[in-house]
């Protein structure tokens, strides 16, 4: 079945530093959706990108949706300790609304 | 209440015993997604509701495995005779329309098969 893979898996960074989490599939994507979850929280929700090449901003997070719908990227620039967390991405095809997520990058931020 | 509501937050079953996960969305929510969590790993995908149709259930694991969500909102995820690979989170999320859009989830339900 369709799988979404995450890299890496676990990232620990000093505070201040910056930190990306990618995600890539084998078949193209209707839309991707980003969610934060917290330990021992649920996911909340973060972005949504639909079309080819977007592009959106939040703050110090950035979201890219790649050319080919295939894979995306959450940027975060200057970490804080309020950025730990998990970061899943979520993704549909074309058909379904099942989403399908990621497995997900660990981030630490060490102060 | 404001957003999605679960029921047990935790449940502890023997195995064999049937369990029921009660999910109550957003007021107004047309699509209800039914989610399993396990320790570490990312949400797998269990079934999907459009009001009271069941559009997908391809996620669920065996015929252990039962949703419904007779009058369009509150969501039922029953498993019968529990095993201890059960064991998981079990999250509802909602939203809004019947297409794509923002799943509003909720805290989840713990469920520990000894």
């Amino acid at each position: 079945g369709q799988q979404v893979m995450q890299i890496p898996q676990y990232q620990h960074v000093q505070e201040g530093e910056d930190f990306t989490t990618y995600c890539n599939s084998s078949t193209t994507l209707s839309n991707i959706q980003w969610y934060k979850q917290r330990p021992g929280g649920h996911p909340v929700f973060l972005i949504q990108l639909v079309k080819s090449g977007e592009v959106k901003k939040q703050k110090r997070l950035t979201f890219q949706f790649g050319e080919a719908k295939k894979n995306s990227s959450l940027h975060i620039t200057a970490t804080q300790t309020t950025d730990v967390g998990t970061y899943f991405c979520a993704a549909t095809t074309s058909g379904t609304y099942k989403y399908i997520f990621g497995t997900g990058t660990r981030l630490k931020v060490l102060a | 209440g404001a957003g999605v509501s679960q029921s047990p937050r935790y449940k502890v079953a023997k195995r064999g015993q049937d369990v029921a996960l009660r999910c109550d969305p957003i007021s107004g929510h047309v699509s209800l997604f039914w989610y399993q969590q396990a320790l570490g790993q990312g949400p797998e995908f269990l079934t999907y509701f459009q009001n009271e149709a069941q559009l997908d259930k391809s996620g669920l694991p065996s015929d252990r495995f039962f949703a419904e969500r007779p009058e369009g909102s509150v969501s039922t995820l029953k498993i019968q005779r529990t095993q201890q690979e059960d064991s998981a989170v079990y999250l509802c999320a909602s939203s809004l329309g019947s297409g794509v859009g923002e799943l509003f989830f909720g805290e989840g339900s713990r469920l520990t098969v000894l």
